[in-house]
């Protein structure tokens, strides 16, 4: 079973530029999650979609985030336009539908992002 | 609020010595679950161990074991007989009732030296 994929692994674009990343859950996940890990501090909760619907979004910093989950299948996070303080590693997880709390999240190897 | 705090930022042991790595961790839910990552160089979140909040016995797996404490919040993370191979960033993280986010410590990075 394949796991969490993530494009790009890295991306270097210039501030106000636009980026869009890529997560391909594992084939059955309902539940898909984006976090973000900001020069080495902690990893922060974005949001989290159970199929196509954004179950919690209270992690988006702002407007400049936008997260798709067309069909239940792979997501994507654009940042538009992206700014300094956007740098970071984005992760992906998914996990499976039901006891949601209980069941582990299955992270992505993440996509490095830097804004210059 | 939840709230996981790993005080350690960077530990660095040698080769067959055993290292505890803390997590302390706040949350007003009164059924939760914690959990350890491990991040080693290829960059990916490997998890480790799962615990509700409602089973306080430690466990065991091979060198790894954790000892969950309700009392002082903490949900420690021992390994025994440390190897070069365990040389990672570990994360301690905590998820509520609404189920969903996992909140995360700052992470700890481990290096064992051989």
């Amino acid at each position: 079973e394949a796991g969490v994929t993530q494009f790009p692994s890295h991306s270097v674009i210039e501030k106000g530029q636009t980026v869009t990343l890529r997560c391909d859950p594992i084939s059955g996940h309902d539940n898909l999650y984006w976090y973000r890990r900001v020069m080495g501090k902690e990893i922060k909760f974005l949001l989290h979609f159970v199929k196509e619907s954004k179950q919690d979004e209270s992690g988006m910093p702002n407007n400049r985030f936008l997260a798709e989950r067309t069909g239940g299948t792979y997501s994507t996070l654009k940042v538009q336009p992206a700014e300094l303080e956007d740098s970071g590693v984005y992760f992906c997880a998914s996990s499976r539908a039901g006891q949601g709390a209980r069941n582990e999240q299955f992270f992505g190897p993440g996509t490095r992002l830097t804004v210059l | 609020a939840q709230k996981v705090t790993q005080a350690q930022t960077e530990i660095s042991v040698v080769e067959k010595e055993d290292v505890t790595l803390d997590c302390v961790y706040e949350t007003r839910d009164t059924t939760y679950y914690l959990f350890w990552y491990k991040q080693p160089p290829s960059g990916e979140l490997v998890f480790l161990i799962r615990r509700n909040s409602f089973d306080e016995q430690n466990e065991i797996s091979g060198r790894y074991s954790w000892n969950f404490q309700k009392s002082t919040s903490s949900f420690n993370f021992t390994i025994t007989a440390s190897q070069v191979v365990d040389s990672a960033v570990y994360f301690c993280a905590l998820r509520g009732t609404s189920y969903g986010k996992l909140t995360f410590g700052q992470g700890t990075i481990l290096t064992v030296h051989p």
